[in-house]
């Protein structure tokens, strides 16, 4: 398998426009969880599905965020108006099941908004 | 929650063995003990995990205290390639989900 896949690797849009990142899981895999990840704040879950359904919200910033994974292949996190305070490294994970099982990460995109 | 307290940084030399310490003295007896690292410019990798006995993979090892307040990730030799930052992270059972701390990180030397 190739891993978790992200596109794109690399983002530069200016303030209000819209972003949309991707991910493809592990195949298999019936977890999903977006990580944001900055210098003040760490690294931090943002939503998590399982097959496919939101299961945990509580960690997207606000209604800008929203995310969706339409099939077990394929989720999306988009931000709509960004703002500059959006910039950071987007993470994508996925695995088998939740404590005892371990996460696979995809290389992040990398979002600057000017 | 079970919080984590790890050293900011350590410092090895090639070839050395690295024992990396955390503490976690609020652990519950399911929560499971998950290491994982980040190299620099890439994503967090797992490197080990358990639960109440010492664990070894082709990674690393894991010592985990009989109270299982206290672990340590052990590389046996440390290679350039293992210079990341290193977290420790208890996966509590009623959660479902990691939560990274400031994690240890690594420096190795030729």
């Amino acid at each position: 398998d190739a891993g978790v896949i992200q596109s794109p690797r690399h983002e530069v849009t200016e303030m209000g426009q819209e972003v949309t990142l991707r991910c493809k899981p592990i195949s298999g895999h019936d977890y999903l969880f977006w990580y944001r990840q900055t210098m003040m704040r760490g690294l931090e879950l943002l939503i998590y599905f399982n097959n496919n359904v939101p299961i945990d919200d509580s960690g997207m910033p606000e209604d800008r965020f929203s995310a969706k994974m339409p099939n077990a292949s394929f989720s999306t996190l988009k931000i709509q108006p960004s703002e500059p305070r959006d910039s950071a490294v987007y993470f994508c994970a996925s695995s088998l099941g939740l404590d005892s099982y371990e996460q696979y990460f995809g290389p992040g995109t990398r979002l600057t908004v000017t | 929650d079970a919080k984590t307290t790890q050293p900011n940084s350590m410092e090895s030399n090639e070839e050395e063995p690295v024992h990396l310490p955390c503490n976690h003295s609020t652990i519950s007896g399911t929560d499971y003990i998950h290491w994982y690292r980040q190299l620099p410019s890439q994503g967090p990798e797992y490197v080990i995990h358990g639960l109440t006995s010492n664990v070894n993979n082709r990674m690393a090892s894991l010592a985990i205290a009989e109270d299982r307040k206290s672990s340590t990730l052990i590389l046996h030799r440390a290679t350039l390639r293992d210079a990341a930052v290193y977290y420790c992270i208890i996966y509590y059972s009623g959660y479902s989900t990691l939560t990274f701390g400031k994690g240890t990180m690594l420096l190795v030397s030729p």
